[in-house]
């Protein structure tokens, strides 16, 4: 069965400083990866996600990931933080013909002025 | 900007009640979802929908749930019986395909078990 770790559970960063959230996935083959971020009070809102090709992948609010498949991440990274940007973020994965996503625990980010 | 919606935003209840939580899937979508996610826990997979039948459910899928598509647009997730430990945030995904098919979330219904 595929899992998702993330392994820091709490972040706190200064507004403008950049931001790099872990995520390591257990599974055989590539699966699809995603971000999520969760503001509060709101839903889940994709930021990302890597189904093949570039390894490198943009995504709304400036926020980018890169898929190592020899370290089995896909870390989130944003070069300048905002203070909008304090949330839950949760990594996900699934298989390409299956219906269900696996979330990891979520990272929770704060960010001080 | 087309959205996957929610209702009641919250729900209390008390234990042994019947509870109805309500989705409205975006239009076009074909595939629908819960996950829920226990205050301080990961967002759990329960069920997926397609074609007017679950095409999985994960053990947390007992039989005191169940999932329908009444009326071709609302998308329904019926607790038979609450529990203490169904008070969760419930949230409601919907999808166009199922390969490479990204999940659209509702904003999520705060259920409260007493």
């Amino acid at each position: 069965a595929q899992s998702v770790t993330q392994p820091d559970i709490h972040i706190t960063v200064s507004e403008g400083a950049s931001l790099e959230l872990r995520c390591n996935y257990s599974y055989g083959a590539t699966p699809y990866l995603f971000w999520y971020v969760q503001s509060p009070g709101q839903g889940l809102q994709l930021l990302l996600k890597y189904f093949s090709g570039d390894t490198l992948v943009q995504g709304i609010k400036g926020f980018e990931a890169e898929f190592k498949r020899s370290q089995s991440s896909f870390n989130l990274r944003k070069p300048s933080v905002h203070w909008s940007d304090a949330a839950e973020y949760f990594c996900a994965v699934r298989r390409s013909n299956d219906y269900k996503l696996s979330f990891g625990a979520g990272t929770t980010v704060t960010v001080r002025a | 900007e087309p959205e996957v919606t929610q209702t009641p935003s919250h729900q209390v209840t008390q234990m042994g009640q019947e509870v109805i939580l309500r989705c409205v899937p975006i239009s076009n979508h074909l595939y629908f979802y819960w996950y829920r996610q226990i205050l301080g826990q990961k967002v759990e997979f329960l069920v997926s929908f397609y074609n007017n039948e679950i095409s999985e459910k994960s053990e947390i899928f007992d039989d005191q749930f169940s999932v329908e598509r009444p009326d071709g647009s609302n998308f329904t997730l019926k607790i038979r019986s609450t529990k203490l430990e169904d008070s969760a945030m419930y949230f409601c995904a919907s999808s166009d395909r199922i390969n490479t098919g990204e999940l659209f979330f509702g904003e999520g219904s705060r259920l409260t078990v007493l």
